[in-house]
């Protein structure tokens, strides 16, 4: 079975300022990662999703995320943050034999962006 | 081109209840998933269909049902509701494999 593991509940940074949200996953097999915002009282928006390729994924919002299989990592970054990146953020896997069909999320990390 | 669209919002129920949640997904998308969001559990998987059949499951008791229509709009179903049956249902859809689900917006369920 999958896991995955978010480090860090809460990160706190001013804006403008850079931050990393932190994601490591356990699997047996081949997974897809994926990084989703959620902002208060809304549903879930993709931020970005890595399949294959190339390890460095970018997404909406100026973000990016690397994928590091030795590490089974998948760390979320940001060089610049805005008051309106506050929200909670949540990575997730899939399996790559099953393709999507079912996502396993990480418990979350409420980023509070202040000025 | 709309999105996934969840009905209704928000919605009351008393203990020992059922209730059906619907969920229209993305034109042309015939994958459609729950998740129910609790701030205890988190995110946790309910099921997932795709033409109308049910490809998925998750680890929820059997008072936790589903279907998929068709034109590929889906519902799910609680029946005797519990308090700890509270929480953010979202449902989630997508066209093919690599693309990713697109979610809606939920419905909030609470059990009184």
């Amino acid at each position: 079975a999958q896991s995955v593991t978010q480090l860090d509940s809460q990160v706190p940074v001013f804006e403008e300022a850079p931050v990393e949200l932190r994601c490591n996953y356990s699997s047996s097999v081949s997974v897809y990662l994926f990084w989703y915002v959620q902002y208060p009282n809304q549903g879930l928006q993709l931020l970005l999703k890595y399949l294959s390729g190339s390890t460095l994924v970018k997404g909406i919002n100026g973000f990016e995320a690397e994928f590091n299989k030795s590490q089974t990592s998948f760390h979320l970054r940001k060089p610049s943050v805005h008051i309106s990146d506050t929200a909670e953020y949540f990575c997730a896997v899939s399996r790559w034999d099953t393709g999507f069909q079912k996502l396993v999320f990480g418990t979350g990390t409420r980023l509070l962006v202040s000025p | 081109k709309a999105g996934v669209t969840q009905t209704p919002r928000y919605l009351i129920k008393t203990r020992g209840q059922q209730v059906t949640l619907s969920c229209s997904p993305i034109s042309g998308h015939r994958s459609v998933s729950w998740y129910q969001q609790t701030p205890g559990q988190g995110l946790q998987f309910l099921f997932e269909y795709f033409s109308e059949t049910q490809r998925n499951k998750g680890n929820f008791p059997g008072r936790f049902s589903g279907r998929q229509f068709s034109n590929s709009r889906s519902e799910m179903n609680v029946s005797t509701l519990e308090l700890g049956d509270s929480a953010l249902y979202l449902c989630a859809s997508s066209l093919e494999q690599g693309e990713g689900y697109t979610f809606g917006s939920g419905t909030r369920l609470t059990v009184v």
